[in-house]
C-alpha cells in the first residue's frame, strides 16, 4: 500500500516548456486534489476532482490543466511554464464519505528558469 | 481578507513544555471544518487533528488538542509535553461548506515551531 505517490520528485524547466506531473493513489479514493506551496506560505488549491472524468478549478487554476481519466490517477499539466510556477506541488486524495482527512503525497519540487 | 490567519511566524519552546499555536479563521458559512497539519523538514504533510463546526467538544488526538472557541473564531493547536520531533512547520486549514463533497482546504501561512533540548 503505497498511499499517494507523485512523479517526478524534482524537475527543472525552462520558461515556455511543458510538462505533466503524475499523482497516483491506491486507496480507492474518490476525490483528488492538486496544491502548490510557495516558499514561506501555506498550500493553495489549484484544481480538484470528485471522480473519474470530472475536474474543477480551485483557488489558483490559471496556467494549469488537469485530467482524471482513471480513478487512481490525477495529472497536472503545465502547457507553457513560467518562473511564477516555481513551487512545490502536492497531490492529495480523500474518501467521499470521510470528511476529516486528506492524504498527501510527498511533493514535487519544480523550478522554472 | 485572509480566511486563515496564523500570527506566529516562529516559536521556540523548551522540550517537555506545552505549546499553543494560534489560528483564527474567517467564514460566514455555518458549516465548516478546521484542520491542523504538520510539515517536517522532509516536506511531507502530516494530518494531526480535525474539528467540525458543529462538534460540541474540543478535538483531541494523543498529545494534540484543539482549543476551539467558535465565538472568537479561533482554533488553536495545543501540544502537550513537547518533544524534539515536534520541531516542524504547522499549518491550520479550513474547509467551508457541507461535510460531504470535496474538501477544498484553505491554509494559513504556517508557524515554524522549534523545540529546544
Amino acid at each position: 500500500n503505497a498511499g499517494v505517490t507523485q512523479t517526478p520528485k524534482f524537475r527543472v524547466l525552462k520558461t515556455g516548456q511543458s510538462m505533466t506531473l503524475l499523482c497516483a493513489q491506491d486507496m480507492n479514493h474518490e476525490y483528488m486534489y492538486w496544491y502548490r506551496q510557495d516558499p514561506g506560505m501555506g498550500l493553495r488549491l489549484i484544481h480538484y476532482s470528485v471522480g473519474e472524468g470530472t475536474t474543477a478549478k480551485g483557488e489558483v487554476p490559471d496556467g494549469y490543466n488537469v485530467s482524471r481519466l482513471k480513478k487512481q490517477n490525477f495529472l497536472l499539466g503545465l502547457e507553457s511554464a513560467a518562473p511564477s510556477q516555481t513551487s512545490v506541488y502536492f497531490c492529495a486524495s480523500s474518501y467521499a464519505d470521510v470528511y476529516y482527512e486528506q492524504y498527501f503525497g510527498p511533493g514535487t519540487r519544480l523550478t522554472v528558469t | 481578507a485572509q480566511k486563515i490567519t496564523q500570527t506566529q511566524p516562529g516559536m521556540f519552546v523548551q522540550e517537555k513544555e506545552a505549546v499553543t499555536l494560534d489560528c483564527t479563521y474567517d467564514t460566514s458559512d455555518p458549516s465548516y471544518g478546521l484542520f491542523w497539519y504538520k510539515q517536517p523538514s522532509s516536506g511531507e504533510m502530516i494530518f494531526l487533528i480535525y474539528q467540525g463546526s458543529y462538534d460540541q467538544q474540543n478535538a483531541t488526538e494523543g498529545r494534540y488538542s484543539l482549543n476551539f472557541q467558535k465565538a472568537r473564531k479561533s482554533a488553536n493547536l495545543v501540544i502537550s509535553a513537547s518533544q524534539l520531533g515536534d520541531s516542524a512547520m504547522y499549518f491550520c486549514a479550513m474547509r467551508e461548506g457541507q461535510v460531504r463533497g470535496a474538501q477544498k482546504l484553505v491554509f494559513g501561512q504556517g508557524t515554524r515551531l522549534t523545540i529546544n533540548p
